[in-house]
């Protein structure tokens, strides 16, 4: 069974810009989650996505945004880049929503901003 | 804040060696996971251990959680270099069912 999968890997943008990052969830997964990973703040929960609807979110400004389809695969989007917004962006997916789901990890998108 | 918060920081140990890492929180939790990064990588999911009980093992992990303490340990036996990674405690409780990850501790097993 194919894993998490995150396009692209790398990606560099200025500020000012918008930025799309995708993932594509285990198939018959029909959660996904997202976190923002940065040396200073560690991993820090973005949202949650369950049969297309947006179930949980955190503390982020509104220029974060995501969208789950109805395959489950899920996109993210920053709106007018910051250079604090460099990270790595990890997407991960379980069976269902509820905490004792084990999440499943892609191996992320690294986003430079310059 | 939620955030569990893990000790040490950093930890260096020879191959052979056991390694031990703490996760202490300051919420009620449901349950408490336990996964592992390496360099560059996704995490992957070690072990859950639920609020009801104290000790799980899997293979060379072994997990205690002491609720009262809102503590939790994870030791792993007989490291070996492959072993070398952060590993991250995340708790999930409250309505929200979201988990909140902790700060991670980086182990460095020598060969």
């Amino acid at each position: 069974k194919a894993g998490v999968t995150q396009t692209p890997r790398y990606l560099i943008k200025t500020r000012g810009q918008q930025v799309t990052l995708s993932c594509s969830p285990i198939s018959g997964h029909r959660s996904v989650s997202w976190y923002q990973q940065t040396p200073g703040q560690g991993l820090q929960f973005l949202f949650e996505y369950f049969s297309e609807t947006q179930r949980n979110k955190g503390n982020f400004p509104g220029r974060f945004s995501g969208r789950q389809f109805s395959n489950s695969r899920s996109e993210m989007n920053v709106s007018t880049l910051e250079l604090g917004d460099s990270a790595l962006y990890l997407c991960a997916s379980s069976l269902g929503t509820g905490g004792e789901q084990p999440q499943h990890f892609g191996d992320g998108t690294r986003l430079s901003i310059l | 804040s939620q955030q569990g918060e893990e000790d040490p920081q950093a930890l260096s140990i020879q191959e052979g060696e056991n390694a031990t890492m703490n996760c202490s929180y300051k919420t009620s939790i449901n349950n408490l996971q336990w996964y592992r990064q390496n360099s560059g990588r996704g995490l992957v999911h070690l072990i859950l251990i639920r609020s009801n009980e104290r000790e799980k093992h899997s293979g060379r992990l072994r997990v205690t959680l002491d609720t009262s303490k809102k503590s939790s340990s994870l030791l792993i036996t007989a490291s070996r270099a492959a072993d070398t990674a952060s590993y991250f405690c995340a708790i999930e409780g409250g309505a929200t069912n979201k988990l909140i990850f902790g700060t991670g501790t980086l182990l460095a097993v020598q060969p």
